[in-house]
């Protein structure tokens, strides 16, 4: 049983710039779900998916946007980067309708 | 309200003695309460999770104290150990796969 993956682990990316970020989840997991964590602090919840759909969201904007394809593994992108974008981006799938989510490493996304 | 304060910001212990982490929470809809340990350049693992119909929850030398009624919840780390250093989380959220709100996290040092 493989666990969360996430790809690439460091990025260096420049202010407006576009990023997206790749995630392959745990097998027999069947939603994604996306987290920010920026130094010193807990994760934040950006969004999840479920069946190639977004079915929750947190407190970012649209410029923030996802995919989760039929294999359920899933993509987070982020349009005009900003200097406070810089953080770890944790992706975490889980079972739709179970309890616990197992994450992946994160990327750490640095913007300049 | 969907905030969740976590206490102490840092804990330093020794050796084999208890580690004390509390957490308050205002939502009473939440029903899950996990706990995840996360080492630096890795992601979040669940350690120990409560539901609320119990107040106690054992595993090994990690145990839940919960208190519906004061809205908190605590975790308690037995015979600490240096390998038991790391930063802790805990979370709450409210039906199975929702999203997951956590706490500002407490960095563990545990001295041999």
């Amino acid at each position: 049983e493989t666990g969360v993956t996430q790809s690439p682990t460091h990025l260096i990316k420049t202010r407006g710039q576009q990023v997206t970020l790749r995630c392959s989840s745990q097998s027999g997991h069947n939603t994604v779900s996306w987290y920010q964590q920026a130094l010193g602090q807990g994760p934040q919840f950006i969004f999840q998916y479920y069946r190639e759909e977004e079915n929750g969201r947190g407190n970012f904007p649209p410029r923030f946007s996802g995919l989760q394809f039929p294999n359920y593994s899933s993509e987070l992108n982020v349009n005009a980067l900003e200097l406070d974008d810089s953080a770890l981006y944790l992706c975490a799938s889980s079972l739709q309708g179970g309890y616990g989510y197992t994450f992946g490493s994160g990327t750490r996304l640095t913007v300049v | 309200q969907q905030q969740v304060k976590q206490s102490p910001q840092s804990l330093i212990v020794q050796k084999g003695g208890i580690s004390i982490i509390n957490c308050a929470y205002e939502n009473t809809a939440f029903d899950y309460f996990p706990w995840y340990q996360q080492f630096p350049g890795k992601g979040p693992a669940l350690l120990i999770a409560i539901r609320p119909d119990v107040s106690e929850k054992k595993e090994g030398r990690f145990t839940i104290s919960f208190n519906k009624s004061a809205k908190q919840f605590s975790l308690h780390i037995m015979d600490s150990q240096p390998g038991d250093s790391a930063t802790y989380f805990c979370a709450a959220s409210r039906d199975a796969g929702n999203m997951l709100t956590f706490g500002g996290g407490t960095r563990l040092m545990v001295k041999p």
